[in-house]
């Protein structure tokens, strides 16, 4: 069975940091590429980060890009987002997700919540 | 960026009726367009991919259509288990995006 499990998220400070992580199981993690996405309380789904599956190759949402980082470790099966100086606005549930096709989600984590708050 | 444009915002419906909802681009995105369903609290699910493909286990009642900028989201007669949030989504261009959702609620 396909599990993604997502962990780290958090209450932190605006300004602050965060590194969630999301654990695969169940299928071959090192042959998908992977990503990140958000969902703000009760708002649509939003696109933050895509890692292919070497790890060679990143994109990042202008709403992200020079503030999160996104790596994996193929020999741990996980996938991590380094988030930096974080906003209000990055509060939002986020899923891991993994593409064995095109760059759509066809395996989705249960999410992790990150609030950013004073 | 491509917009996409989900309609209707709601869609009030009951079961057995057929449910039509649609996801407009504001660029072609050829055929890179897919669907998925959200039930409150939980995460999204792959529906349709390449616009018209079933993904593994989807009931035959979903179907998509279309090519281009127009497409659409068919389901065929409603079960109760099928009102929930439904999103487009174009993997064409980066940066990856969504529509804003359909909410398909019980009549």
């Amino acid at each position: 069975e396909v599990q993604l499990l997502e962990s780290g998220g958090g209450l932190v400070q605006p300004g602050g940091s965060l590194r969630l992580s999301c654990a695969a199981s169940g299928f071959t993690f090192s042959s998908s590429a992977a990503s990140w996405v958000r969902q703000a309380p009760g708002k649509g789904l939003e696109w933050v980060s895509t890692i292919s599956t070497g790890g060679g190759a990143t994109s990042f949402a202008d709403s992200v890009k020079g503030r999160f980082t996104i790596s994996r470790d193929n020999s741990k099966n996980t996938l991590f987002l380094q988030m930096n100086s974080l906003r209000a606005e990055d509060t939002a549930v986020y899923f891991c997700t993994t593409s064995g096709g095109g760059t759509y989600f066809d395996n989705w984590g249960q999410g992790t919540l990150v609030t950013v708050s004073s | 960026e491509i917009v996409l444009t989900q309609s209707p915002a709601t869609l009030s419906l009951s079961p057995g009726e057929r449910a039509t909802l649609s996801c407009r681009a504001s660029q072609s995105v050829s055929s890179y367009l897919v669907w998925y369903q959200q039930k409150p609290d939980q995460a999204p699910r792959l529906l349709i991919f390449g616009a018209s493909n079933r993904a593994t286990g989807i009931p035959a009642r979903f179907s998509g259509s279309g090519s281009g900028t127009d497409f659409t989201l068919t389901i065929s007669s409603l079960e109760p288990e099928d009102f929930a949030v439904y999103y487009c989504q174009q993997h064409t261009n980066w940066p990856i995006t969504f529509g804003q959702g359909t909410r398909l609620e019980l009549k």
